[in-house]
């Protein structure tokens, strides 16, 4: 079936602007998490959501970041007057709601930020 | 949150060797350890696992071990090939939903 895809793929943009990247998990899975990965480094929790519960938002990093999804579906996260440090990787994962479960990975997005 | 270790950052070995890489962990509760390999510019997928009530899991070449005593699990490979070189995660869940992830292994298998 399918897995978890995101878009877009590459994103270049220029420093204080506004960025949307959209997360589409596999269908059925009620967990899903954001996490930004810079160059040749782990990967860093950002925000976690399950079913229609409140979202664990304790990884991001600051008020310029946030998320949302829509039940449980599809997640956008956004990035508000972007700056350089926020260039990196953002992979989201979806899971089928045990934490214990796998985590299935999208190919994520390249953000950068001129 | 729970905290991993993950050694060595770097392994270099020649194909048909074998290469083993251990992470520490300080939360008692944790319960499932994954291990991930992310090739370059792909995502991380999963590659084996292992659950808090067993002691070791195999799956071919590679196998995974917990010792949940002195809290450390390790990925091992063995008989390497040049198709293994890729970066490794480990990770844990357990005390805390939130997954945590080792900075990962850089493995480089030379032909």
């Amino acid at each position: 079936g399918a897995g978890v895809s995101q878009s877009p793929s590459n994103k270049v943009t220029e420093k204080g602007k506004d960025v949307e990247l959209r997360c589409d998990p596999i269908s059925g899975h009620t967990a899903l998490y954001w996490y930004r990965q810079r160059l040749g480094q782990g990967l860093e929790f950002l925000i976690y959501f399950q079913g229609n519960s409140a979202p664990d938002k304790s990884g991001l990093p600051s008020d310029r970041f946030s998320a949302e999804r829509t039940g449980e579906s599809v997640s956008t996260l956004t990035i508000q007057r972007t700056q350089q440090e926020d260039s990196a990787v953002y992979l989201c994962a979806s899971s089928q709601g045990v934490h214990s479960d796998t985590q299935y990975f999208g190919p994520g997005t390249r953000l950068t930020v001129l | 949150g729970e905290n991993v270790e993950q050694h060595p950052s770097t392994l270099s070995v020649q194909e048909g060797d074998s290469a083993v890489i251990k992470c520490t962990y300080s939360d008692s509760a944790s319960n499932y350890f994954p291990w991930y390999k992310q090739e370059l510019g792909k995502r991380p997928q999963l590659i084996i696992d292992i659950r808090s009530n067993v002691g070791e899991k195999k799956d071919q070449r590679i196998a995974v071990t917990l010792n949940k005593t002195a809290k450390h699990f390790s990925l091992h490979i063995t008989e390497t090939q040049p198709e293994d070189s890729a970066v490794y995660f480990c990770a844990l869940t357990g005390g805390s939903y939130i997954p945590t992830f080792g900075r990962g292994t850089s493995l480089i298998v030379h032909p």
